[in-house]
């Protein structure tokens, strides 16, 4: 157990579906962060949300929307995704934005888009 | 704008050997710090080190090792007398105060 849960831990969603993605995290974290993985590539910073607003959004399209409706919790929801979407997305929190001790990381989810 | 580059994609070792990861990373700023991560098969992200940029000093925990040098930009770590279980990929980040920048990482397979 990590103290970053996200769930679920894999996902598989046709291009035409709706679906979220959620992570969890209890360490009293004020920022907390989604990264995409994809092979071979490194991760690549999607969001960013520091005490539930949103700080950064790295050029990511709409169809990724997510949403903080506490510091708590994190989620993205997604729709009308592409194939080339398919990748390890990654939550993570830190104490603060900006902090300089590190992340703790989810497991991630495994999103296949067919 | 930072960079952190893995140069080595993939690499493969029998255990016991011992073996570096390379990690070079580029920024303007003079304050900044630098992390190791592992990422074994579960997904998740597990802290190794972190280092800042005031502090060259080398470190050492247990098999592993961290070689930071400025000069060079650079933040190798070394696994002494590999195993198994170090089989994993690894990331080097840098962080500016802002968020952190990771590399394509280097996956790791250590043979019995």
């Amino acid at each position: 157990e990590t103290g970053v849960t996200q769930t679920p831990r894999h996902l598989v969603m046709g291009m035409t579906n709706k679906k979220s993605l959620k992570c969890e995290q209890h360490l009293g974290h004020n920022a907390m962060y989604w990264y995409k993985q994809s092979a071979k590539k490194p991760l690549e910073l999607m969001f960013v949300y520091n005490f539930k607003e949103q700080t950064e959004n790295n050029s990511v399209p709409s169809r990724f929307s997510p949403e903080c409706p506490n510091s708590s919790h994190l989620f993205l929801h997604l729709h009308t995704l592409q194939p080339e979407d398919s990748a390890l997305y990654l939550c993570a929190s830190s104490q603060e934005f900006g902090d300089f001790y590190g992340y703790t990381f989810g497991s991630g989810t495994r999103l296949t888009v067919v | 704008a930072q960079k952190v580059t893995q140069a080595q994609t993939e690499i493969s070792v029998v255990e016991k050997e011992d073996v570096t990861l390379d990690c070079v990373y580029e920024t303007r700023d003079t304050t900044y710090y630098l992390f190791w991560y592992k990422q074994p098969p579960s997904g998740e992200l597990v802290f190794l080190i972190r280092r800042n940029s005031f502090d060259e000093q080398n470190e050492i925990s247990g098999r592993y090792s961290w070689n930071f040098q400025k000069s060079t930009s650079s933040f190798n770590f070394t696994i002494t007398a590999s195993q198994v279980v170090d089989s994993a990929v690894y990331f080097c980040a840098l962080s500016e105060a802002r968020y952190m920048r990771f590399g394509a990482g280097t996956r790791l397979t250590v043979k019995p």
